[in-house]
């Protein structure tokens, strides 16, 4: 079982809808969570960081923990084309104080 | 700011050769990173550095690899004798603080191709 598990997509929507990137860890001790998006052939950027359980939003993105169910997720509202990329949810591991990475999801926002 | 420079850019070798990845951290920024990205195995961490020392390198996949720091604007990760299995994108990053993990900035990246 990978540390931290993401559906590698492609996930497309169209312009305008909300988009749903979900997570999943293995380590019960991890205490932080990340989001990053990295363009095609860029390096990645840090969106969003979520350390208790509930909902944390910033501008169009919600960011969702759920400590019991192991499980982070990405809402983007009004999806753009520009938000096409691959999203990366990062967690830093109980006891460590490493980032371990998932593969990305891939979103494709279609106008 | 420059943020982080990586050089070369992209590296195309051969079975066996040596390769030397080379970052520039942002000055100032105490933490230093190596990162290798494949699309298997995602975005891994290699090994990082708090005031040019090692403090983790337990992502080094082998003796083949290593990495230096030997002043705080200067790192390399070196590759020998590289392997096919070693093309990736290697991302150097750097952070100014300890709570590293929200700060970290990454630099655009070396492409290596092992024939």
């Amino acid at each position: 079982q990978k540390e931290v598990e993401q559906n590698s997509g492609p996930l497309s929507v169209p312009e305008g809808a909300i988009a749903s990137l979900n997570c999943t860890y293995s380590d019960r001790g991890s205490q932080s969570f990340f989001w990053y998006r990295q363009y095609s052939g860029k390096s990645p950027e840090l969106i969003m960081s979520i350390y208790s359980n509930g909902d944390k939003e910033d501008g169009r993105f919600t960011a969702q923990l759920n400590k019991a169910s192991q499980y982070v997720s990405l809402l983007i509202r009004d999806s753009q084309p520009s938000d096409s990329a691959t999203y990366l949810c990062a967690v830093i591991r109980g006891g460590f104080q490493k980032l371990v990475f998932g593969t990305g999801t891939r979103l494709l926002v279609s106008p | 700011d420059a943020g982080v420079i990586q050089s070369p850019r992209h590296e195309v070798t051969e079975m066996g050769q040596e390769v030397t990845l080379r970052c520039k951290p942002i000055s100032g920024h105490d933490y230093l990173f190596w990162y290798r990205q494949t699309m298997m195995r995602g975005l891994e961490l290699l090994i990082y550095f708090n005031n040019n020392v090692p403090i983790d390198d337990s992502g080094m996949p082998e003796d083949r690899f290593s990495a230096k720091m030997p002043n705080a604007s200067f790192s390399t990760l070196k590759i020998q004798p590289s392997e096919p299995r070693d093309s990736a994108v290697y991302f150097c990053a750097s952070s100014p603080d300890p709570k590293y993990q929200e700060t970290q900035y990454f630099g655009p990246g070396t492409r290596l191709l092992v024939l």
